[in-house]
């Protein structure tokens, strides 16, 4: 299947700085990315859904300029989390897909990246 | 609304066991089935899909079927191995005013030695 790289893998960081996380698809132009968190021992939290060129749309309850979400090409999209706090810690997933009218809707999984704010 | 519901874990199994994984779904539109799994620390990958009614989904020995009459997607394993311990996702993917994933709670398995 497709590819799409994420990283950092891991990443720890003071309280009040910024994090960014990329997610790149290598292999294929992901129209559509998706960003999630996931809490230990849960499924997977809807952030935000980022289009090519387009501002993201960001789900209910998550902080548009908390977490910046950049989607400049067709193959990078970037997480960035603005002035972190430990409650911010958390594992964070990328995802992308050829989204187009009669497509499966199969998704492409970065690797993750856990952050944990000091 | 559009759900997914999926058997509580954890499920503790031995080695060379049955497995199934109960996953049900509503939707409004004509969705097309997944189940994702994800190992320790990593992100998802998908297992396999199916696009259609009666469709079967098959990967690594792992199979499910799309049931319509059911609105199920039971994943099924003949013989399980301790490679196999992981979170199991089942989701849908449905067009309708936009693109949409919903996933499950996640399964959780064990299997021992």
């Amino acid at each position: 299947g497709a590819v799409v790289s994420q990283h950092p893998s891991w990443v720890i960081c003071k309280s009040g700085t910024s994090v960014k996380i990329e997610c790149r698809s290598l292999d294929f132009q992901a129209t559509t990315m998706f960003w999630y968190r996931q809490f230990p021992k849960q499924s997977l939290m809807l952030m935000a859904t980022s289009n090519e060129g387009s501002k993201a749309t960001y789900e209910q309850g998550v902080e548009k300029d908390k977490f910046l979400i950049n989607h400049a090409s067709l193959t990078l999209s970037t997480l960035t989390v603005t002035s972190a706090h430990p409650e911010d810690s958390s594992f964070y997933i990328c995802s992308g897909g050829v989204l187009a009218g009669g497509n499966t809707g199969e998704l492409f999984f970065g690797e993750g990246s856990r952050l944990t704010v000091l | 609304g559009d759900s997914v519901t999926q058997m509580e874990g954890p499920v503790t199994l031995s080695e060379e066991a049955f497995l199934t994984i109960n996953c049900t779904y509503t939707a409004t539109g004509y969705p097309s089935l997944f189940w994702y799994v994800q190992y320790p620390g990593e992100g998802l990958q998908l297992l396999l899909k199916a696009t259609k009614a009666d469709d079967k989904g098959s990967n690594k020995g792992f199979e499910a079927t799309y049931r319509k009459e059911t609105t199920s997607f039971h994943l099924e394993k003949g013989s399980v191995q301790v490679s196999d311990s992981a979170v199991y996702f089942c989701a849908l993917s449905v067009w309708g005013g936009g693109f949409k994933t919903i996933f499950g709670a996640g399964t959780r398995l064990f299997v021992k030695a």
